[in-house]
């Protein structure tokens, strides 16, 4: 089966510019999740969506950070204005069933972002 | 909170010798535990999960972990390292969410 894809895999953008990200997650996954990965560190989950709804957002800075996943498959993550700070891999993931504890989450390829 | 500490950012080993990659957790209730793997410019993969089944967890490419409770431990093993295990590796403690460490770049020498 197809794994998650993102694009872009690669993206450069000045500061206080916008940028968008997309995700497409395994076919028939109800479960997607945004994760932030700064160099050096593990992933940070930004949000959780389960089907079209948002489960956990509690992470998202949400003054300059959006996500929205249209009819409970693609989604897209937008920052806006980026910062320097921003600059970080941006996975996508999926799981299965309803975002259990023990569900395991399939990977994308990840965007890295470089905000100059 | 759940969290997890990963013990040693960085782990180099020769080819053929064992490999143990530390992670220790930190967690009020019984936990669910997982070991990801990280290849260069790929997302992560899931190596094994501990679900309070079985204490010794056998995953992919010959790995193993074994959860402790009374060390709060889940250490990964191998007990012979392949030059294709070179990753960064990651341990998680799920709760409502996943909490990852660090991470444990892995190194292995021909």
């Amino acid at each position: 089966e197809a794994g998650v894809a993102q694009s872009p895999r690669y993206k450069i953008i000045e500061k206080r510019q916008s940028v968008a990200f997309w995700c497409n997650p395994i076919s028939g996954h109800a479960t997607l999740y945004w994760y932030q990965q700064i160099l050096g560190q593990g992933p940070k989950l930004l949000i959780q969506f389960q089907n079209n709804g948002v489960v956990d957002d509690s992470q998202l800075p949400k003054d300059r950070f959006s996500a929205e996943r249209l009819k409970g498959v693609d989604s897209t993550l937008k920052i806006q204005p980026a910062k320097l700070e921003d600059s970080a891999v941006y996975l996508c993931a999926s799981s299965p069933a309803g975002g259990i504890s023990t569900d395991t989450q399939y990977f994308g390829p990840g965007t890295r972002l470089t905000v100059l | 909170a759940q969290s997890v500490t990963q013990l040693g950012s960085h782990v180099s080993v020769s080819e053929g010798a064992l490999v143990l990659l530390r992670c220790n957790y930190s967690s009020s209730v019984p936990p669910y535990l997982f070991w990801y793997v990280q290849y260069p410019n790929q997302g992560l993969q899931l190596l094994l999960k501990y679900t309070s089944a079985a204490t010794l967890v056998k995953g992919i490419n010959g790995f193993e972990a074994e959860f402790k409770k009374s060390e709060t431990s889940f250490h990964l093993t191998k007990p012979s390292a392949h030059m294709s295990d070179a990753a960064e590796y990651f341990c998680a403690v799920s709760d409502e969410k996943l909490v990852f460490g660090k991470g444990t770049k892995l190194t292995v020498n021909p």
